[in-house]
C-alpha cells in the first residue's frame, strides 16, 4: 500500500520569498516520487520526479525537491517565489508493485505582491 | 507528438441521463488512468488500466460508473443515471510502464467538465 500526505492545503508567500511545500509518503517498497503543477484553468503537468540516483532533483521553473528516505519526505522548494508560481501543486508516489500512482490532496500556493 | 486528448471538453446533462466520456492516450502508453476533480478539490482516483491486466476499479464511487479500454488505445468512462454530485472535471492520464510494472510520469489530458443539472 502507498499513500501521500501534503501538509497544508493552502500556502501563502510573498513574492521573492522561499517556497516550501511539504510532502510525506508511505510505501512498502522504494518509491518513485513526483510533483505535478496545475495552473489556473489548465491541465496538470509534471514539475519534477525522483526515480533513482541523486536525491536532489531539479524541475522546471526553478523548483527542486529532495528525497529523504529517513524522513519519508519529498518536499518541494523554490528560493524565490514569482507571481506566476501561483497554482495548485500535487505530490504523487508510485512503486514497482502497485503499478499506479497515488496523489496527495494538493496544496494551493498563493503569491502576494 | 500529440498529447492526451479528451472529448467532449464540456458536457451539460440532465439528472438521470447517461453520459460517455472519451480519452485518447498518447500512442505507446500502456497505462491509462481516470480521475475526478471536484471544484476546489484534489484528484480522486477512479480506475487504472495497464495493458491486458484486469483494470484496477477500486476508485469507482458506485456501480453507476464504468469504464472500458480498447486494447492499449481509446478509453471511455460511462456514468449512468447521472446525479448532481457527479458534476466535476474528469481527467484522463496515460503513462509508459516499464519492466517490473513501475510507472513513469503521467501525462494528463485537458479534462471533460461535466455539469449535471
Amino acid at each position: 500500500a502507498q499513500s501521500v500526505t501534503q501538509l497544508g492545503s493552502h500556502v501563502s508567500v510573498s513574492e521573492g520569498a522561499l517556497v516550501l511545500l511539504r510532502c510525506n509518503y508511505s510505501s512498502s517498497v522504494p518509491p518513485y516520487l513526483f510533483w505535478y503543477v496545475q495552473y489556473p484553468n489548465q491541465g496538470l503537468q509534471l514539475l519534477l520526479k525522483y526515480t533513482t540516483g541523486a536525491t536532489l532533483v531539479k524541475g522546471i521553473n526553478g523548483f527542486e525537491a529532495e528525497f529523504k528516505k529517513s524522513e519519508t519526505s519529498f518536499h518541494l522548494t523554490k528560493p524565490s517565489a514569482h507571481m506566476s508560481d501561483a497554482a495548485e501543486y500535487f505530490c504523487a508516489v508510485s512503486n514497482t508493485n502497485a503499478g499506479k500512482s497515488t496523489f496527495g490532496d494538493g496544496t494551493t500556493l498563493t503569491v502576494k505582491p | 507528438g500529440a498529447g492526451v486528448s479528451q472529448s467532449p471538453s464540456n458536457k451539460v446533462t440532465e439528472k438521470g441521463k447517461d453520459v460517455e466520456l472519451r480519452c485518447d492516450p498518447i500512442s505507446g502508453h500502456t497505462a491509462l488512468y481516470w480521475y475526478r476533480q471536484r471544484l476546489g478539490q484534489g484528484l480522486e482516483f477512479l480506475i487504472y488500466f495497464q495493458g491486458n491486466s484486469a483494470p484496477d476499479k477500486s476508485g469507482l464511487p458506485s456501480d453507476r460508473f464504468s469504464a472500458e479500454r480498447t486494447g492499449e488505445s481509446v478509453s471511455t468512462l460511462t456514468i449512468q443515471r447521472t446525479q448532481q454530485e457527479d458534476s466535476a472535471v474528469y481527467l484522463c492520464a496515460s503513462s509508459l510502464v516499464g519492466v517490473g510494472l513501475f510507472s513513469y510520469e503521467q501525462y494528463f489530458g485537458p479534462g471533460t467538465r461535466l455539469t449535471v443539472t
